[in-house]
């Protein structure tokens, strides 16, 4: 089975400090993702990796980087947290990303910015 | 514009009740994907479709690609069936619907 784990399940920061969330995945795929979900507004991709230290933007970059220094973990990170980066955060692999392949998420982490 | 449109957005069904979740689309897919996303934010997949129909238990998840929709239909519904429903087409990149907020009451 894969299995997808991301480094919290709820986190609470304040405005401007560096927030790290980590996500890893135990099947070698190459492909991984960072989402993020808020009501309404359904899940929106934000960076995407299709190999170690390769990463591509996604609909919503603005204010995160990622990090793939290992082909197993993928990073997102927020430089100066602000509070519309209050959401859910979920991360995703997939084996290579061929047309039809099914992502496999993690449990998600929420994040409060206050 | 959303290229992933769902239908309804929340839903109350009594216990045993048929229940449909409908998905159209607007773009070129090659596959169609309906995803459970239980409370507290996990997410699993159901189903992933290129055609016809497909059945896991009381699940049937159906796609007609030249009209672009897809239903996800819940035999029998039961509480522990209350989640959140996505659905998700891969196009040239994925495009997720917003969703559909089932709630199953005994």
């Amino acid at each position: 089975d894969v299995k997808v784990t991301q480094s919290s399940r709820y986190l609470v920061k304040r405005t401007g400090e560096k927030v790290f969330l980590e996500c890893v995945q135990d099947m070698d795929h190459e492909n991984m993702f960072w989402y993020r979900q808020d009501p309404g507004l359904g899940l929106r991709l934000i960076y995407f990796s299709y190999d170690v230290k390769m990463k591509e933007k996604g609909d919503i970059p603005e204010g995160y980087s990622v990090s793939r220094e290992k082909k197993e973990r993928f990073s997102l990170i927020l430089e100066s947290a602000s509070t519309n980066q209050t959401s859910m955060y979920l991360c995703a692999s997939s084996f290579s990303g061929r047309a039809g392949e099914t992502q496999y998420f993690g449990p998600g982490t929420r994040l409060l910015v206050l | 514009k959303n290229e992933v449109e769902q239908s309804p957005q929340n839903l109350t069904a009594q216990e045993g009740e048929f229940i449909t979740i409908n998905c159209s689309y607007s773009v070129g897919i090659s596959a169609l994907h309906w995803l459970q996303q239980h409370p507290g934010g996990g997410i699993v997949s159901l189903f992933m479709l290129s055609s016809g129909k497909k059945k896991h238990g009381r699940l049937i998840a159906t796609i007609n690609i030249q009209e672009k929709h897809s239903s996800l239909h819940i035999t029998a519904s039961h509480p522990r069936d209350s989640a959140v429903y996505i659905c998700a087409v891969n196009g040239n990149q994925f495009y997720f619907g917003t969703g559909t907020s089932l709630t199953v009451i005994p």
